[in-house]
């Protein structure tokens, strides 16, 4: 099973929106809604953002959202902020029953 | 408050043998999938195994036939078996809570495989 691809880095200045992309196959991404997003700070444990594509967890911020067209699924942070430089991961579930990462995107706020 | 803490980490010689485990707190574990990730220094999130609630395992090819994930629902605790360790199994290992997803994580123990 190939890793979901991302872009290895994004930026964006503080308040402006960024959307970080996941692309994957029919028999990951394109086939389940079971796409969720992780956020890393450097030296810490990841973190849940969003589940099963577009859910929020209790206490993420509703600047994190999530979306999926076909097999690309994608995270938007509105409103950046200092404190969310950090890596972003996604993970779909696969046909395989197994579960695939993506590389990782490195986010700066400019 | 959920907690998961690991444990087990260490230098380990290419060819040995290791034992990791993960201690749950703060919900009922027997009712929930648990899951292992690994990511190694600098490098991106890795998953290594999960252990459903009946008992069910999976595993990626990289360690299918070396790692057995189990569990001890009675003593709120996972466990990751590694044999055979290369000196690509070293990165820190997580363990994590959840069904399709990985809701909880614990802070990580490192595996070190070097000769």
């Amino acid at each position: 099973q190939s890793a979901l691809t991302q872009p290895a880095s994004v930026s964006g200045s503080p308040g402006q929106s960024i959307t970080i992309s996941c692309t994957g196959t029919s028999s990951d991404v394109g086939g389940y809604n079971y796409v969720s997003w992780y956020q890393q700070h450097p030296g810490k444990a990841p973190k849940l953002m969003i589940y099963d594509v577009s859910n929020r967890p209790s206490g993420v911020s509703i600047r994190f959202s999530g979306s999926k067209s076909g097999n690309t699924a994608s995270l938007t942070i509105s409103g950046l902020q200092a404190e969310d430089e950090a890596d972003y991961y996604c993970t779909s579930y696969t046909s395989s029953s197994t579960w695939v990462f993506g590389g990782g995107t490195k986010l700066t706020v400019l | 408050e959920v907690q998961l803490v690991e444990s087990g980490g260490g230098l380990v010689q290419p060819g040995g043998s290791l034992r990791l485990s993960c201690a749950a707190s703060g919900f009922t574990f027997s009712t929930y999938d648990m899951h292992w990730v690994r990511q190694a220094t600098g490098k991106g999130l890795e998953w290594v195994s999960t252990i459903g609630t009946a008992g069910d395992t999976y595993y990626p090819g990289s360690v299918k036939g070396r790692f057995t994930i189990s569990r001890e629902n009675a003593k709120n605790s996972l466990y990751l078996q590694m044999n055979s360790l290369r000196a690509g199994d070293t990165a820190v290992y997580y363990c994590a809570r959840g069904g399709y997803d990985f809701d909880f994580w614990g802070q990580g123990t490192l595996v070190t495989v070097s000769s």
